[in-house]
């Protein structure tokens, strides 16, 4: 069965870096794309990006070009977001799901998410 | 970025049938799926390309709607259903309604 498997809770200072992980079982990791999704204790969902675990290909929302950075480790099925330049405004549980294509696209399996909270 | 507005909270009883609606600030096709999200948990897909049943959810749930209108219809609502359902558009890059909260009376 599908399973997104993401990394623990991250505290992070101001100005620091963080980088999550989720790992993923029971398909083929490199045919599906990966996208990352903010959510804030508002509840308001963004989407941050995807990428293509196959060719590394990525896309950003415009909001997060330069914040997020996506990358992935084929031999372990495992997909990354780090975020830099955190601010307390990046505190957030971050979910990382899997794109479904069939020439239209959509979310069938998300990760339990990882929070992430920015404080001095 | 196409904005998703989501009627606000709601409450009703179980039995009940219940409409959450779900309206795009420009034409998404039949674009539009929702989700169903409990607390502490993650989002789960519950609707596809409008009108589409995903896979293990109860046919009490049904979507319909194009272009820019929406609705996701709970018919009968059951105690489990306490949630907040989510929009969500791929007819460009993805955005998300702001949510709806389905209390139970």
């Amino acid at each position: 069965q599908v399973q997104l498997q993401q990394s623990g809770a991250e505290l992070a200072k101001p100005g620091s870096s963080v980088k999550i992980s989720c790992k993923a079982s029971g398909y083929t990791f490199t045919s599906y794309a990966m996208h990352w999704i903010k959510q804030t204790t508002g509840q308001a969902l963004e989407w941050t990006g995807y990428i293509a675990p196959g060719s590394g290909g990525t896309k950003y929302n415009e909001k997060f070009k330069g914040k997020a950075t996506l990358t992935v480790d084929k031999s372990s099925s495992t997909a990354y977001m780090q975020l830099s330049s955190l601010t307390p405004v990046d505190t957030a549980v971050y979910y990382c799901a899997r794109e479904v294509y069939y020439g239209f696209w959509y979310f069938d399996f998300w990760g339990p998410g990882t929070m992430v909270t920015v404080s001095s | 970025d196409t904005v998703l507005t989501q009627s606000p909270a709601l409450a009703v009883s179980p039995g009940e049938r219940v409409s959450i609606s779900c309206r795009a600030s420009e034409g998404v096709n039949s674009y539009m799926h929702w989700y169903q999200q409990k607390p502490g948990q993650q989002p789960k897909l519950l609707i596809y390309k409008a009108s589409n049943l995903a896979s293990g959810v109860p046919a009490r749930f049904s979507g319909s709607g194009s272009g820019t209108d929406f609705t996701l219809t709970i018919d009968p609502v059951e105690a489990d259903d306490t949630a907040t359902y989510f929009c969500q558009q791929s007819w460009n890059d993805p955005t998300f309604g702001g949510g709806t909260k389905l209390e139970l009376k």
